[in-house]
């Protein structure tokens, strides 16, 4: 099966400059999560969908990010304006997990968007 | 919170060597628990997961023991080669209300050298 994809691969943009990501999940997969992961840390959850609704975005700077996943499938994640410590890299990550379908399922992680604000 | 604490890099190697990175979880109820790992370059790859206390995960030639007694997930392999040279994340799955979510430890980088 094709896996996560997303675009760009890189992006380097100078502060208070705006960006978009974009996010295709694995076909049929109904939750999509964009995860934040800054060098030398672990990825921190953003915000997670569930097919085109919000499940939990407790942990998304919401003055200055926003992400839709309009019908269910593609996802954008944008940020404006950028600051400088939003340098790191963006993952998109998709799970066939279901309401109640249990924890143990995987996420497939797609490659991810570096990010460099100057 | 839920939370994972892995120990800290990197950890460098001979080829052959054994390994062993540490992983510790918080969490509240049972969650499940996984290792995933990021080769240079790619994205994060599930490498093993268990799903309740005493489940063995094991993939590749890697192990990890879920340890509720203790609150580990400790990741081992007896020979370890250059090509397991990657950045390996400890995580936990605390589905609230039934949706999953993935919170990672720091990561742990791993040099195997010949």
């Amino acid at each position: 099966e094709a896996g996560v994809a997303q675009s760009p691969r890189y992006k380097i943009i100078e502060k208070r400059q705006s960006v978009a990501f974009w996010c295709n999940p694995i076909s049929g997969h109904a939750t999509l999560y964009w995860y934040q992961q800054i060098l030398g840390q672990g990825p921190k959850l953003l915000i997670q969908f569930q097919n085109n609704g919000v499940v939990d975005d407790s942990q998304l700077p919401k003055d200055r990010f926003s992400a839709e996943r309009l019908k269910g499938v593609d996802s954008t994640l944008k940020i404006q304006p950028a600051k400088l410590e939003d340098s790191a890299v963006y993952l998109c990550a998709s799970s066939s997990l279901g309401t109640g379908s249990g924890k143990g399922s995987p996420l497939h992680f797609g490659n991810g968007t570096r990010l460099t604000v100057t | 919170g839920n939370s994972v604490t892995q120990m800290e890099g990197p950890v460098t190697l001979s080829e052959e060597a054994f390994l062993t990175i540490n992983c510790t979880y918080t969490a509240t109820g049972y969650p499940s628990l996984f290792w995933y790992v990021q080769y240079p370059g790619e994205g994060l790859q599930l490498l093993l997961k268990a799903t309740k206390a005493d489940d063995k995960g094991s993939n590749k030639g890697f192990e990890a023991t879920y340890r509720k007694e203790t609150t580990s997930f400790h990741l081992e392999k007896g020979s370890v080669q250059v090509s397991d040279s990657a950045v390996y994340f400890c995580a936990l799955s605390a589905g609230a209300g039934g949706y999953n979510k993935l919170i990672f430890g720091a990561g742990t980088r791993l040099a195997v050298h010949p």
